[in-house]
């Protein structure tokens, strides 16, 4: 597509309950980023993916987030037994390759309310 | 570990005020550097970047310089719009690693 597609914009979910957000990349784009944008506070870096290598998961804040990349393309952001502090502004960026310069393109977020 | 130090906002203008939004880092090596702009609802965007020391990077009036010697690279404009209210945030990327860090983001308002 045109640009990084997130799904779903806004999710609004009870303690405990698992969510997936799913990031539909630039097409041809072989890096994809997770990153989390808490109320005030910057991007907290979640997962990398390059290509086939092994995912970079240095960022994941505990084993209740995993991520996964199908096929090289879509990717789906998984946070079992959620909670309240996991609410923020969950965001994907995809780029051509991650030498040089990395340029990232960005969705527009999904947003995870976690009552 | 690589860190980027940005001024704390909100920081509200008048338009065709000028504008300094600063941004320190630190960081192993000779970093690329970021400015990515976070307009109302809509995902992170590229503003301008710079890939080595005095390096300029320029677009839609904003400018920011690489500086080395002060790991420093403000963003600038001399003439602010209200369309360019939106949040700012400063990034590296450092090579270490390939994920960019980010600052925390400066929210700029300019009032008609």
């Amino acid at each position: 597509g045109a640009g990084v597609s997130q799904s779903p914009s806004n999710k609004v979910t009870e303690k405990g309950k698992d969510v997936e957000l799913r990031c539909d990349p630039i097409s041809g784009h072989t890096a994809l980023y997770w990153y989390r944008q808490s109320l005030g506070q910057g991007l907290e870096f979640l997962i990398y993916f390059q290509g086939n290598s092994a995912p970079d998961k240095s960022g994941l804040p505990s084993d209740r987030f995993s991520a996964e990349r199908t096929g090289g393309s879509v990717s789906t952001l998984t946070i079992q037994r959620t909670q309240q502090e996991d609410s923020a502004v969950y965001l994907c960026a995809s780029s051509l390759d991650s030498s040089g310069a990395n340029v990232l393109t960005f969705g527009a977020g999904s947003r995870l309310t976690v009552l | 570990g690589d860190s980027v130090t940005q001024m704390e906002g909100p920081v509200t203008l008048s338009e065709e005020a000028f504008l300094t939004i600063n941004c320190t880092y630190t960081a192993t090596g000779y970093p690329s550097l970021f400015w990515y702009v976070q307009y109302p609802g809509e995902g992170l965007q590229l503003l301008l970047k710079a890939t080595k020391a005095d390096d300029k990077g320029s677009n839609k009036g904003f400018e920011a310089t690489y500086r080395k010697e002060t790991t420093s690279f403000h963003l600038e404009k001399g003439s602010v719009q209200v369309s360019d209210s939106a949040v700012y945030f400063c990034a590296l990327d450092s090579g270490s690693a390939r994920q960019l860090t980010f600052g925390s983001g400066t929210q700029l308002t300019v009032l008609p």
